[in-house]
């Protein structure tokens, strides 16, 4: 799986949007880019996915750039309870092989909201 | 509808012994997939289970082993427990195949070693 770096903290005020950095240079062109959040004492939670074109659900925005070597996810309205550490995950979305069910997290990037 | 259970929440073991996790997926979810969160680190990949075969190991040694049962929940063992071995054990579960990158997580058992 592609290697993902992500700053290791950032600060947002309550309200304001929240825009967290992932670079994945070496991505291949069948891997996608996954985000998933972690909040204090609990386990990760799954926030969204993309392969090239940008994407937005209930809970965030995924910007990936042309080239798809990096990608921003986007919390349009951070809250305190968006205070959690996020993960930008590569891999491959199946095909087997490998792949399988395998999540390869990193540092990820600790996010703090602000009141 | 209940998420991801695991149990016990927390466990405090001494070195050299054996201990059990246990996960109940979500209803209707076949994969089961096991994690190794020490502090201050993201989490590690240890099994994946889908309809109760392995699917998937991660670089852990062979004291851990698992085991999926026919009603999808699962057990993780280790045997010969070690200080490092210390960490948050997290359970997730997919609706789809064994390469779902849509994994719903447990909150995790604490396990302890002294």
């Amino acid at each position: 799986d592609a290697k993902t770096t992500q700053p290791p903290s950032m600060d947002c005020a309550e309200g304001r949007a929240a825009n967290l950095p992932c670079n994945h240079s070496t991505i291949s062109g069948n891997e996608y880019v996954y985000w998933y959040r972690q909040i204090h004492s609990q386990g990760p939670q799954y926030i969204i996915h993309g392969l090239k074109n940008n994407e937005t659900n209930e809970m965030a925005s995924l910007i990936i750039t042309e080239d798809r070597k990096s990608s921003t996810l986007i919390l349009p309205h951070a809250t305190l309870r968006d205070t959690a550490v996020y993960y930008c995950i590569v891999r491959p979305l199946g095909a087997g092989g490998t792949s399988y069910g395998k999540l390869t997290f990193g540092q990820g990037t600790i996010l703090t909201v602000h009141p | 509808d209940a998420g991801v259970t695991q149990s016990p929440t927390h466990l405090i073991k001494t070195r050299g012994q054996q201990v059990t996790l246990r996960c109940s997926p979500i209803s209707g979810h076949k994969s089961v997939s096991w994690y190794q969160q020490v502090l201050g680190q993201g989490p590690q990949f240890i099994f994946q289970y889908y309809e109760k075969e392995e699917r998937g190991r991660g670089n852990f040694p062979d004291r851990f082993s698992a085991r999926q049962f026919p009603n999808y929940s699962s057990e993780l063992n280790v045997n010969a427990l070690l200080l490092g071995d210390s960490a948050l054990y997290l359970c997730a579960s997919s609706p789809r195949g064994p390469s779902s990158y849509e994994q719903y997580f447990g909150p995790g058992t604490r396990l302890t070693v002294t």
